[in-house]
């Protein structure tokens, strides 16, 4: 049972441009939500994250949308940069947050 | 660097080989975590501390893993008799409690290759 889906597995966009990345999930429970950035040979890094008591929440190039009626959330990144090319997890977690289930990931190329 | 740490990186063994790794958490986080995580997936939890304790184990972590973190600071995670199907990258990651929020930070991790 996939409580937390991202459904696109690659995504590409090109520099200077907009990435949008989406998440779904499914347990209404959910109250914490946040997106990992990870390189290849190393751990996921946390890039933002949102309350359910937010709809939007925005750190820099990175701004996280949550739509809880939906039960979607979607990261965007503008603009986009070479850099930004890697495997970006959506997560989610419960009130105490002792429990966090990961998307299965979207890898993000951005071109030059 | 204050980060998380894991030891080691890299791990090959041969089937029925038994494997420790250790982590070590950002050293104010009170909880620290274990994920498997395996090619095109998402890290999937296996089990977690709140300083010694553990308090929640997943039915992914079979009686051939064990997980201790004896003084609330360091952790291992022992596997026993290992199987090819346990090849995978082992994530740590530690956080702090606090606000009802929990942003947990991720260690390199440490890859396993049973062979």
């Amino acid at each position: 049972d996939q409580q937390v889906k991202q459904n696109s597995p690659s995504l590409s966009v090109q520099e200077g441009r907009i990435s949008i990345l989406n998440c779904d999930y499914t347990n209404s429970m959910f109250d914490y939500f946040l997106w990992y950035k990870k390189y290849p040979a190393e751990g996921p890094t946390f890039l933002i994250s949102i309350s359910s008591i937010k709809d939007k929440n925005e750190d820099g190039r990175f701004t996280v949308f949550l739509n809880k009626s939906a039960k979607h959330l979607s990261l965007h990144i503008v603009p986009s940069q070479p850099g930004d090319s890697a495997v970006y997890f959506c997560a989610a977690s419960g009130t105490g947050g002792f429990k966090t289930i990961f998307g299965a990931g979207t890898r993000l190329f951005v071109k030059a | 660097d204050t980060g998380v740490s894991q030891d080691p990186r890299h791990k090959i063994t041969k089937r029925g080989q038994n494997v420790t790794f250790r982590c070590d958490p950002i050293s104010e986080h009170n909880r620290l975590y274990w994920y498997r995580q395996t090619l095109g997936q998402g890290p999937e939890f296996l089990t977690y501390f709140q300083n010694e304790a553990q308090l929640e184990k997943s039915r992914l972590l079979s009686d051939r893993f064990s997980a201790e973190r004896p003084k609330g600071s360091f952790s291992t995670l022992e596997i026993q008799r290992t199987e090819q199907g346990d090849s995978a990258m082992y994530l740590c990651a530690s956080s702090l409690l606090g606000r009802g929020t929990d942003t947990q930070y991720f260690g390199p991790g440490t890859r396993l290759t049973v062979l």
